[in-house]
């Protein structure tokens, strides 16, 4: 079963529109982080957003926000007015298994490549 | 930038070569993370590395070895390449091993010929 999913190949969003990246994630851990990280097309991979398990509150870091719905078990990332440099693919990724000192591993979802259109 | 160096940029070699992969960890940050990302198996986990030690390994080849030195600089070495093995390597650090954090270097992209 695929641990993390992310169900959109591509997005396109109007500048200065807001849009938001679905994830799913499957985990029977208690313990586990969730990210995303943007993937523009020079290649390096950018960390954005992290929101644990246990954190009550949605991840905010600027224009973007992480949507957590834990009984549904998805992470969905929220970027507000769209700029033309927000064009990239996003992965969206998961760190289970801290108490078992697994932590370290990201699994990775497809992506989804967004385009961000004037 | 991440602060994470990786090294060389791009890597251009034939078939049954070998060569390394040379990653520097962000100031303070002990674990090294190297990750593989093709068309085909996207972004893989290969191997992590704490303080010199290793701590996890996930889909690395036989063939594919690392090692973390004293300062905390790691290589991935890849041997006897297949045309498979072309694709981007990344290396990430974060401060320990739980760190919610991981940054990523610019990945040096592998070209088997």
């Amino acid at each position: 079963a695929q641990k993390i999913t992310q169900t959109q190949p591509g997005m396109f969003v109007q500048e200065k529109e807001a849009v938001t990246l679905d994830c799913t994630y499957d985990t029977s851990d208690q313990s586990y982080g969730l990210f995303w990280y943007k993937q523009p097309s020079s290649g390096e991979m950018i960390f954005l957003i992290y929101q644990g398990s246990y954190d009550e509150q949605n991840a905010t870091e600027g224009r973007y926000s992480l949507n957590f719905q834990k009984a549904r078990k998805s992470a969905n990332l929220v970027i507000s007015a769209s700029q033309l440099g927000d064009s990239a693919m996003y992965f969206c990724a998961m760190r289970e298994g801290s108490h078992t000192g697994t932590a370290s591993k990201l699994t990775f979802g497809t992506g989804t490549r967004l385009q961000v259109t004037l | 930038d991440s602060g994470v160096t990786q090294t060389p940029k791009h890597l251009i070699t034939a078939t049954g070569q070998r060569v390394t992969l040379r990653c520097s960890p962000r100031s303070g940050d002990l674990s090294v993370y190297w990750y593989q990302q093709s068309l085909d198996q996207g972004l893989q986990f290969l191997i992590h590395y704490y303080n010199g030690e290793e701590r996890a390994k996930g889909n690395i080849l036989e063939r594919f070895s690392a090692q973390q030195f004293p300062d905390l600089h790691s290589e991935l070495n890849l041997s006897s390449l297949e045309l498979g093995d072309s694709a981007l390597y990344f290396c990430a650090s974060s401060v320990g091993t739980m760190n919610e954090k991981l940054f990523f270097g610019s990945g040096t992209q592998l070209s088997v010929l």
